[in-house]
């Protein structure tokens, strides 16, 4: 089956650590994207990337990093330097970056 | 800063109502529009593209409007399975122009 997956499905972490959430697709899209969604609030983007080895922040990337060295997989780690991390992370895959994106089940980080 | 407006509800309605969200939009630039639909929990997945005038699929309609930088989504003949989150959405309008802007999301509860 094709789609996006995004392991773990929770997770909990103590402050000061920092920790890596996977997203794989195997759709062959182009471009895949991270958001932050927090309750009563829109989704808001972290960081982005549309070809392999190249990637931009979106409109909150502080304390976050990522990397692109497959099409397949784009890893986002949430450091120590995130003030408030606890939020609902999702991965998002688009085939060219210009139109519909396609979402992965989301993984819900909290920081104890 | 670009962003994405909708009616803040909740809509609480019965089984077989015509309900319509609305929503506008502050970037005069976007091109392209969609709905998500949100379940409790989960991720967004793909309601509608409106790409020009509008469109219809089944009980649901869109329409944009460019001038009034204004949509909307019209659901007919509510069913209980149409309880969600529904979320309206842009594309560009950020340093990327590639990436999302959505909405804070417009809740929909139908009864029976």
């Amino acid at each position: 089956d094709g789609g996006i997956t995004q392991s773990p499905k929770y997770l909990f972490r103590k402050e000061g650590q920092n920790v890596t959430l996977s997203c794989e697709q195997n759709l062959n899209h182009d471009a895949m994207y991270w958001y932050r969604q927090d309750p009563g609030q829109g989704l808001r983007l972290i960081y982005y990337s549309q070809i392999v080895n190249d990637f931009q922040k979106g409109d909150i990337a502080e304390g976050y990093s990522v990397s692109r060295e497959k099409k397949e997989s784009f890893p986002l780690t949430v450091t120590s330097a995130q003030k408030n991390p606890t939020a609902f992370y999702l991965c998002a895959s688009s085939p060219t970056g210009w139109g519909e994106q396609f979402f992965g089940p989301g993984t819900r980080l909290t920081v104890l | 800063r670009k962003e994405v407006e909708q009616d803040p509800g909740p809509f609480n309605v019965p089984e077989g109502a015509t309900v319509a969200f609305n929503c506008t939009y502050s970037n005069s630039a976007s091109q392209s529009f969609f709905w998500y639909r949100q379940d409790c929990r989960k991720e967004p997945k793909l309601l509608m593209s409106v790409y020009s005038s509008g469109n219809e699929d089944g009980r649901f309609t869109a329409q944009l409007n460019r001038a009034s930088q204004y949509i909307s989504l019209l659901i007919r003949d509510s069913k209980l399975s149409d309880s969600a989150t529904y979320l309206c959405v842009a594309l560009g309008g950020n340093q990327a122009g590639t990436a999302l802007i959505f909405g804070k999301g417009t809740t929909l509860s139908v009864s029976s």
